[in-house]
């Protein structure tokens, strides 16, 4: 899985409450995206990464935000989490724009 | 929205059969990524075409890119019961600062 992990892998939150997910990687690619996957709706994009303290805005970004301090993490939080938010989310990682991307497991968040 | 859709959204197949996906995207592309996803994992990284590339092959793996109808195709020849999995395609469209984006999937399911 190329040296990223995601933290928590599991989590239950209730609604209202502020949520930080975790990317970590080792493989000091530039770029950084987290997705989140829902049925019917694939993977979006949500915010990405290219650079430390480079961050933009994917497709669905509202209520989202995150921050990029070092190359190797990458910070999602849901500064008040709805239950429009259970969702799996990914994070991916690349080192070029013309490369493969390598992504974590995931993380299952539950808001409740 | 999405840049990239899959089509169809489901297929079944026998093991043995050739396999036949398409996807249809929306503006201008540096490249074109496939990926598949089995149930409850990270996505992985099939086969990546550039933008002035037509046709590639990986193994059992076949990608065309027509950039004249925005479409590329994913056939995998001689199907495995293991190839059962969610394939996604991903584009990395010019002027996108960036974004690496994804489409719904196809599901994929090789009978034995």
């Amino acid at each position: 899985d190329a040296g990223i992990t995601q933290s928590p892998r599991h989590k239950v939150t209730e609604t209202g409450t502020p949520v930080t997910l975790r990317c970590h990687q080792t493989e000091n690619h530039r770029y950084m995206y987290w997705y989140r996957q829902d049925p019917g709706h694939g993977l979006r994009l949500i915010h990405y990464s290219y650079g430390v303290k480079d961050t933009d805005k994917g497709e669905v970004s509202d209520g989202y935000s995150v921050s990029r301090s070092k190359t190797e993490d990458f910070l999602l939080t849901l500064e008040s989490a709805t239950s429009s938010q259970t969702s799996v989310y990914f994070c991916a990682t690349e080192s070029r724009l013309d490369t493969e991307a390598f992504f974590g497991q995931g993380t299952r968040l539950t808001v409740v | 929205s999405q840049q990239g859709e899959e089509d169809p959204q489901a297929l079944s197949i026998q093991e043995g059969e050739n396999a036949t996906m398409n996807c249809s995207y929306k503006t201008s592309i540096n490249n074109l990524q496939w990926y598949r996803q089995n149930s409850g994992r990270g996505l992985v990284h099939l086969i990546l075409i550039r933008s002035n590339e037509r046709e590639k092959h990986s193994g059992r793996l076949r990608v065309t890119l027509d950039t004249s109808k925005k479409s590329s195709s994913l056939l995998i020849t001689a199907s495995r019961a293991a190839d059962t999995a969610s394939y996604f395609c991903a584009t990395d469209a010019k002027g996108s600062n960036y974004k690496l984006t994804f489409g719904k999937g196809t599901l994929l399911t090789v009978n034995p």
